[in-house]
């Protein structure tokens, strides 16, 4: 089974400072896809980014991109010139890739708090 | 705007009174999902419906039902809630099988918190 790993329960950083939140996971299989949600207090989860395991490069979006070490099984993700509105729960989740589709599996989330 | 739609946002319940929570989408996704957050917790898949088929986790108690009487809605009923079925439920939507491949991004509702009296 598959499992995920979110050491930091809480990160805290300031404005305009960059913060790298941790994940691990395990996994038997080769090929599956990795992503960072976002949880604001009292807000829906978005997508924050998302990374294909077949795929060397990491992926960025605007301030977000990743540290995917395949073999290490990491996936850590970094977020630059910080925000207030970046506080948030911060969970990593795992998917498998195949034919159809398949379920999500989460980490425990890490807590970012963001000071002016 | 296409979206996740959860009613209500926040729901207070009885023990052992039944409580159904509900779910709509406009994005026309195959898949409807339904999670159980407890605080400071990951989210917990109960079950989760591709079309019409139905697949429930191994974990998820026999209180815990859901119906799907159409694309558009899913509902998750609560047949006895206890004090431990206080959580946050989230709803997610994909849009399942498409071609031999898809990361197919889960679409998430607001949630709705439950609190059990």
């Amino acid at each position: 089974a598959q499992t995920v790993t979110q050491s930091q329960p809480e990160m805290s950083v300031q404005e305009a400072e960059t913060v790298t939140l941790s994940c691990t996971y395990d996994t038997s299989e080769s090929d599956y896809y990795l992503f960072w949600y976002k949880q604001p207090p009292s807000r829906q989860m978005i997508l924050v980014i998302r990374q294909e395991a077949y795929k060397q490069q990491n992926a960025t979006e605007n301030r977000f991109s990743v540290n995917f070490q395949k073999a290490a099984k990491s996936f850590s993700l970094k977020i630059s010139d910080s925000q207030l509105g970046d506080a948030a729960m911060y969970f990593c989740a795992y998917r498998a890739m195949n034919s159809g589709y398949s379920t999500l599996t989460f980490g425990k989330g890490t807590m970012l708090l963001v000071s002016p | 705007d296409a979206m996740v739609i959860q009613n209500p946002r926040y729901q207070v319940t009885q023990f052992g009174k039944p409580v159904t929570l509900s779910c709509s989408q406009t994005l026309n996704h195959n898949v409807m999902y339904w999670y159980q957050q407890k605080s400071s917790q990951a989210p917990k898949l109960l079950f989760h419906y591709y079309d019409k088929d139905f697949n429930n986790e191994a974990d998820t108690p026999d209180n815990f039902q859901s119906r799907r009487p159409n694309t558009s809605f899913c509902f998750l009923d609560i047949r006895s809630p206890g004090l431990g079925d206080a959580a946050m439920y989230l709803c997610a939507t994909s849009r399942g099988l498409i071609g031999m491949s898809s990361y197919n991004e889960q679409f998430f509702g607001p949630g709705t918190r439950l609190t059990v009296l």
